[in-house]
């Protein structure tokens, strides 16, 4: 159980086009959603948490104009890359957690982006 | 504030030797303590954990321990094997994760 899928899991786009990757959860209810960005050899940086039905929250320094991010059902995410440059290449992961009291987070098999 | 400070890489060990990867944690309240392995190309997935202190979570052969007097939850493996090579990373989990910096192991034969 919980287990959280992403698409695509590798995207190659142009330069000033926008991407967007899905994030679901198959088998349980994703209250709140998560998207991390990770470089090469480094952690995962929180870029913004999403509740269903609701705007999205931010972390400093990401530009919410670019990344957009939906959460639009209690299974789907989508976070939309707008204007895609070559420093937007990334590998981006979401992590999904349920409803209750447990604040385990599962995390997607990630997407590889990148921009020419 | 919440934080994770992850021993640093890269780590190469010999098959069958002993692991362990250090992390200490600094946070409020009574957080759940993570281990995560990243497969080259791959997501995270998650390796063990521990919701409570001096819990011990355990998992194809991973051991930590949570400590709340050190405030530590240190990795270790007692015959490491080949298809160990991964990074670990070490994260500190309530409402928002904290990821550590993460670790490379490299398992030679």
């Amino acid at each position: 159980g919980a287990v959280v899928s992403q698409h695509p899991s590798w995207v190659i786009c142009k330069s000033g086009t926008s991407v967007k990757i899905e994030c679901r959860s198959l088998d349980f209810q994703a209250t709140t959603m998560f998207w991390y960005r990770q470089f090469p050899k480094q952690s995962l940086m929180l870029m913004a948490t999403s509740n269903e039905g609701s705007k999205a929250t931010y972390e400093q320094g990401v530009e919410k104009d670019k990344f957009l991010i939906n959460h639009a059902s209690l299974t789907l995410s989508t976070l939309t890359v707008t204007s895609a440059h070559p420093e937007d290449s990334s590998f981006y992961i979401c992590s999904a957690r349920g409803a209750g009291v447990s604040y385990e987070q599962y995390f997607g098999p990630g997407t590889r982006l990148t921009v020419t | 504030g919440n934080s994770v400070t992850q021993m640093e890489g890269p780590v190469t060990l010999s098959e069958e030797a002993f692991l362990t990867i250090n992390c200490t944690y600094t946070a409020t309240g009574y957080p759940s303590l993570f281990w995560y392995v990243q497969y080259p190309g791959e997501g995270l997935q998650l390796l063990l954990k521990a919701t409570k202190a001096d819990d011990k979570g355990s998992n194809k052969g991973f051991e930590a321990t949570y400590r709340k007097e050190t405030t530590s939850f240190h990795l270790e493996k007692g015959s490491v094997q080949v298809s160990d090579s991964a990074v670990y990373f070490c994260a500190l989990g309530g409402r928002q994760f904290y990821f550590g910096t993460g670790t490379s192991l490299t398992v030679i034969p």
